[in-house]
C-alpha cells in the first residue's frame, strides 16, 4: 500500500530565505504525486504534481519539487519565501480509483 | 476558473442526528471525491465515485456513510447517527477521470461539521 511521510511537522523559516519542505513516499509502481497547501481555514490548493517526465516541476507561487525515484523523495522548494507562503503544506500520492494519500503536513510559520 | 464548492461551510449537529453535506463539483469531471480532516491531523480519503457508484472506499467508510449523486450536479455525502468523532472538516474533490483516476484532485473550501 502507498504512504506518504513528511518528516518535518513544524518549519520556522525568515521571509526572504529559501524553503525546503521533504516528501519521501512509498508505492509499488511509478508515483503519481503531488503538493497541496492550505491556508488557514481555506481548502487544499494544488501547488504542483507530477506525473512523467522531467524531474524537476513547476508549480504555481513560486514553488517547485524534484521526484528522485532512487530516494523515493518528493522535496518542494522555494528561493526565496514570502510572508504569505505561511500555511500548512501536503504531500500526496495518487493511488487506485483516485484514493490519495496525504503525508501528515508540515505547518511553515514564515517570521519576518 | 471553475472550483468545487460545498454547504454548507460550517454544520452543528447533535449526536445521533443525520447530516448531509453538499458538493458541487467542476461540471465536466467524473470522479468525486470526500476526505475528511480531524483537527490537528491528516487529510483522510473517505470514498471516491465514478460512474454513479463507489468506486473505492476506505476503512473509516462504514454503514453510517452514503454518497449520493442525486442530480447532473450534486454530490452529497450523509451520515446517518452522527458521533462525537465524526466532528472534522469535510473536503469535496472532483477529478477529469483520465487516468482511472490517478488525475488532479480539485478540492473544495470544506465543511467543518461539530457534533455535539
Amino acid at each position: 500500500a502507498q504512504s506518504v511521510t513528511q518528516p518535518d511537522i513544524h518549519i520556522t523559516v525568515s521571509e526572504g530565505a529559501s524553503l525546503e519542505l521533504r516528501c519521501n513516499y512509498s508505492y509499488g509502481a511509478t508515483p503519481y504525486l503531488f503538493w497541496y497547501v492550505q491556508s488557514p481555514g481555506q481548502g487544499l490548493q494544488l501547488l504542483l504534481k507530477y506525473f512523467s517526465g522531467d524531474t524537476l516541476v513547476q508549480g504555481i507561487k513560486g514553488f517547485e519539487a524534484e521526484f528522485k525515484r532512487s530516494q523515493s523523495s518528493f522535496n518542494l522548494r522555494k528561493p526565496s519565501v514570502h510572508w504569505s507562503d505561511a500555511a500548512e503544506y501536503f504531500c500526496a500520492v495518487g493511488g487506485s480509483w483516485g484514493k490519495f494519500q496525504f503525508g501528515a503536513g508540515t505547518q511553515v510559520v514564515v517570521t519576518p | 476558473e471553475p472550483e468545487v464548492t460545498q454547504t454548507p461551510s460550517h454544520q452543528v449537529t447533535q449526536m445521533g442526528q443525520e447530516v448531509i453535506l453538499r458538493c458541487v463539483p467542476i461540471s465536466n469531471h467524473l470522479y468525486f471525491y470526500w476526505y475528511r480532516q480531524i483537527l490537528g491531523q491528516k487529510v483522510e480519503f473517505l470514498v471516491s465515485f465514478y460512474n454513479n457508484e463507489i468506486s473505492e472506499k476506505s476503512e473509516i467508510f462504514d454503514d453510517q456513510f452514503s454518497v449520493e449523486r442525486p442530480d447532473g450536479s450534486n454530490f452529497t455525502l450523509k451520515i446517518r447517527s452522527t458521533k462525537l468523532e465524526d466532528s472534522a472538516m469535510y473536503f469535496c474533490a472532483s477529478s477529469e477521470g483520465l487516468a482511472g483516476g490517478l488525475d488532479t484532485q480539485y478540492f473544495g473550501p470544506g465543511t467543518r461539521l461539530t457534533v455535539l
